[in-house]
């Protein structure tokens, strides 16, 4: 089935320890995202990547890193650098005129222990 | 930045009855879209209307868009539980400024409750 996944449902860290999250799409889309939200909030947009091996930042990059070497693979690492990182993020992919829906992961839930 | 701002915040209605949620926006757009969020969940795409479109439906559901407000609404006619959910809308304000793939602009949602 065509989809995107993001993987684990459920990650735990530790406080100063790097974690990273999941999200490969077989869509063959080119552009890619990573959005944080946080509870009864929208979502806010941490990362995107329009092609591959080029990455921009979005409104809260901070503590966030990501790189994109493949096209159905966009990684994101949460480092200690990210002062509040328990939240829910979700991976979304598109094609690239961004004219057209956006298909979303069934996110990642970290909670920092 | 967040863009869009869904209003009202939360509503509860009765199975039947028909929920109406706004959403407005503070610069241009090429289109505005709306999602559904089930608790825990990741976003499923409803519908997109374009800048040139004023009205669009599909199936249960009505948008509406009004570029001189700078406002949208999502009605969905004839609700059933399973329609609980939360509702986003999303506009491409960085898009439309810069051109290419910048992300959706999310608002904070309403929190839709269908009463059995």
């Amino acid at each position: 089935d065509g989809g995107i996944t993001q993987s684990p449902k459920y990650l735990f860290r530790k406080e100063g320890q790097n974690v990273t999250l999941s999200c490969e799409q077989n869509l063959n889309h080119d552009a890619m995202y990573w959005y944080r939200q946080d509870p009864g909030q929208g979502l806010r947009l941490i990362y995107y990547s329009q092609i591959v091996n080029d990455f921009q930042k979005g409104d809260i990059a901070e503590g966030y890193s990501v790189s994109r070497e493949k096209k159905e693979s966009f990684p994101l690492t949460v480092t200690s650098a990210q002062k509040n990182p328990t939240a829910f993020y979700l991976c979304a992919s598109s094609l690239k005129d961004g004219n057209t829906e956006a298909f979303f992961g069934q996110g990642t839930r970290l909670t920092v222990v | 930045s967040q863009q869009g701002e869904e209003d009202p915040q939360a509503l509860s209605i009765q199975e039947g009855e028909n929920a109406t949620m706004n959403c407005s926006y503070k610069t241009s757009i090429n289109n505005l879209q709306w999602y559904r969020q089930n608790s825990g969940r990741g976003l499923v795409h409803l519908i997109l209307i374009r800048s040139n479109e004023r009205e669009k439906h599909s199936g249960r559901l009505r948008v509406t868009l009004d570029t001189s407000k700078k406002s949208s609404s999502l009605l969905i006619t004839a609700s059933r539980a399973a329609d609980t959910a939360s509702y986003f809308c999303a506009t491409d304000e960085n898009m439309y400024s810069g051109g290419g793939a910048d992300g959706l602009t999310f608002g904070k949602g309403t929190h839709l409750i269908i009463q059995p």
